[in-house]
């Protein structure tokens, strides 16, 4: 069976500095991973996927992921954090199944301070 | 492009009570979900449609039923609503059933309350 795992409930990190979103990885297949973003009241909004080739995917605003098969990891990253940047990342692995849906981590709020 | 709108935005239910939620998508996708939001659970998948005239039941179809009206359409119908029903209900859309690379597409969501 697919899963995620965000071992983080609570990311915080000052303005500009870099930040790290973890993510960690369960199939028994070729892992498709993806990340999406919520912001307050809002639905969730795509950001990045990882299929194949590249261990550095860029995504939206900014956002990058490396994935790590070794480490059955695919921790979402940007170099430069905003206060914009604050909300909750959802990391989530395609299902293999008919349903082809996704699979959630439980998510992590980002707080960027000012 | 709107992309994937839900009806209403909020919603108050009596125990009991039946409601539908509305979802339509205007990118031509062929492919419909329908998740409920559960703080410290994430996203957990209620129903899908693969295509228009499919429907399958996913992780947590219990007290749901669903609709493929036409390929815009997908609605979520609660028949008796119960407590344990109150949730943010996201659809979603993709574009081909069965192709593992395609990105789903979210719509705002509707925050259901069942007292």
């Amino acid at each position: 069976a697919q899963s995620v795992a965000q071992p983080e409930d609570q990311v915080n990190v000052a303005e500009g500095n870099p930040l790290t979103v973890k993510c960690t990885y369960s199939v028994s297949g070729n892992p498709y991973l993806f990340w999406y973003v919520q912001y307050p009241n809002r639905g969730l909004q795509f950001l990045l996927k990882y299929i194949t080739g590249d261990n550095l995917v860029k995504g939206s605003y900014g956002f990058e992921a490396e994935f790590n098969k070794s480490q059955t990891s695919f921790h979402l990253k940007k170099p430069s954090a905003l206060v914009s940047d604050s909300a909750l990342y959802f990391c989530a692995v395609r299902d293999w199944g008919g349903a082809n849906n996704l699979f959630f981590g439980t998510g992590t709020r980002l707080t960027v301070i000012p | 492009n709107a992309g994937v709108t839900q009806t209403p935005k909020f919603q108050v239910l009596k125990t009991g009570q039946s409601m539908t939620l509305q979802c339509a998508q205007d990118m031509n996708h062929n492919s419909m979900y329908w998740y409920r939001q559960d703080p410290g659970m994430g996203l957990r998948l209620i129903y899908y449609s693969a295509s228009e005239g499919t429907t399958d039941k996913g992780e947590v179809p219990n007290g749901y039923n669903v609709s493929r009206l036409n390929k815009r359409e997908f609605s979520l119908r609660l028949e008796s609503a119960a407590p344990s029903q109150t949730s943010v209900y996201f659809c979603a859309s993709s574009e081909n059933p069965g192709q593992i690379r395609e990105t789903q597409y979210f719509g705002p969501g509707t925050r259901l309350l069942v007292l």
